[in-house]
């Protein structure tokens, strides 16, 4: 009931086009959704993120689409750029609990 | 205003050895968390530690363990190396731990064992 599962595992998008990431989870306690953006050799960065009592939240290219009730939520990326290219986390979390990760998502955007 | 930084960035032990890593934390942050990163098992959360006490704690063994001092800069320490633990150690600092508050992470100590 801890886990997030993440889908797809690769994406392989063209300059331009929308990348979408999906995230599923089972524990109705979590309040707060993070996507992070690792690039090799770093560590993940905080991309965006989301509470449950709002249903999409957009900063620039990147939005977070968030169904309560279907217990998911995703990421979009509008006009996605080879710069893009990266792996992306979604993770949940609850009162002072650990943040919880999905597997990952390898983006690469074509040029 | 810094971010997370860890040291050692890279290094290289033998099977048996034992290793301490270390991590400050964004000024201000009383947070501080740990995670082993591997291609096969994804994030997998350590420990947090709040104003220098453990508050939460994930399922690995007795071998991994940490402790925070009270400027909030935190250690971990990993006993017994075996070639398992070869893995980035990524550590993550938030201002109280509560959910809503953004983890920032520093960019890991590659741990590799020979």
């Amino acid at each position: 009931q801890q886990q997030v599962k993440q889908s797809p595992q690769s994406l392989i998008v063209q300059k331009g086009g929308i990348s979408i990431i999906n995230c599923a989870y089972e524990n109705t306690a979590f309040d707060y959704f993070p996507w992070y953006q690792q690039f090799p050799g770093k560590g993940p960065a905080l991309l965006i993120a989301i509470r449950p009592d709002v249903s999409e939240k957009k900063e620039g290219r990147f939005t977070i689409s968030f169904n309560k009730s279907a217990k998911q939520f995703s990421l979009h990326i509008m006009d996605s750029q080879p710069g893009d290219s990266a792996t992306y986390f979604c993770a949940a979390s609850w009162g002072f609990q650990k943040l919880v990760f999905g597997t990952g998502t390898r983006l690469l955007v074509s040029p | 205003k810094a971010g997370v930084t860890q040291t050692p960035r890279y290094l290289i032990k033998t099977r048996g050895q034992q290793v301490t890593l270390s991590c400050s934390p964004i000024s201000g942050h009383r947070s501080v968390s740990w995670y082993q990163q591997t291609p096969g098992q994804g994030l997998q959360f350590l420990f947090e530690y709040f104003s220098e006490t453990q508050r939460n704690k994930g399922n690995f063994p007795g071998r991994f363990s940490g402790r925070q001092f009270s400027n909030s800069r935190s250690e971990m320490n990993v006993s017994t190396l075996e070639l398992g633990d070869s893995a980035l150690y990524l550590c993550a600092s938030r201002l109280t731990g509560e959910s809503n508050q953004p983890q920032h992470f520093g960019d890991g100590t590659r741990l590799s064992i020979l």
